[in-house]
């Protein structure tokens, strides 16, 4: 069975700190990696999509990719209350001769005025 | 643009009623997905669409009916649900479903059955 795990949270940071959402996944061959955010009620909206090990920065959000440790990560930086939000993680998978995206159960992120 | 529209945004059915979910998307993207998701649980794959062609069927029970009419609709069609299927569906399109896989999500029909 292939797994994506992510802390439930709450993760609770002060506006303008660095939020940092982790996320570990089970298949080794796993080679493409999203982080979604989802306002409570609304729907989810890519935010980052990570390929290749190390860093990849857009705007205030950078996601890191370590393949031989098996995890992924978004840093949030500068957080703000609107970032208050579900963060989902999702990896792209081989399974029953298709691609599926299996995502991590969510982490919410509190982010204090 | 990444923009991925759904109606309606919010349904109430009668477990007799038949109704439909609707999804358009203008992108070109080749790939369309339907999710499920229930409160505090992340979505839940339900069919896929690829070039037209139903490529996915996760075992959803035949009360859904996947409808492709052409490479930007999409259609959910609801018939003799159970409360239990009350959630928030989910469309979603990538620009295939095998190289390039970042998926755009619409915002959603909130469905409940009565």
């Amino acid at each position: 069975q292939k797994e994506v795990e992510q802390n439930s949270g709450p993760l609770s940071v002060p506006e303008g700190a660095i939020a940092s959402l982790n996320c570990t996944y089970s298949d080794r061959g796993s080679q493409s990696f999203f982080w979604y955010r989802q306002y409570s009620g609304k729907s989810p909206e890519l935010i980052m999509f990570i390929y290749s090990n190390g860093d990849k920065e857009d705007g205030r959000f950078t996601a890191q990719l370590n393949k031989a440790s098996q995890y992924v990560s978004l840093l949030i930086r500068d957080s703000q209350p609107s970032d208050s939000a579900t963060y989902l993680c999702a990896v792209k998978e081989w399974m029953d001769s298709s691609y599926k995206l299996i995502f991590g159960s969510g982490t919410r992120l509190l982010v204090r005025p | 643009d990444t923009e991925v529209t759904q109606t309606p945004k919010h349904l109430v059915m009668g477990m007799t009623n038949k109704k439909s979910l609707k999804c358009e998307q203008h992108m070109g993207h080749r790939a369309m997905y339907w999710y499920k998701q229930k409160a505090k649980k992340p979505p839940e794959l339900m069919f896929v669409y690829s070039y037209e062609k139903l490529s996915i069927n996760e075992s959803v029970p035949s009360r859904f009916s996947p409808e492709c009419p052409n490479s930007s609709l999409l259609n959910l069609h609801l018939h003799a649900l159970q409360p239990e299927d009350s959630a928030l569906y989910l469309c979603a399109s990538s620009q295939d479903d095998f190289s390039s896989y970042e998926q755009y999500f619409g915002p959603g029909t909130r469905l409940t059955v009565t």
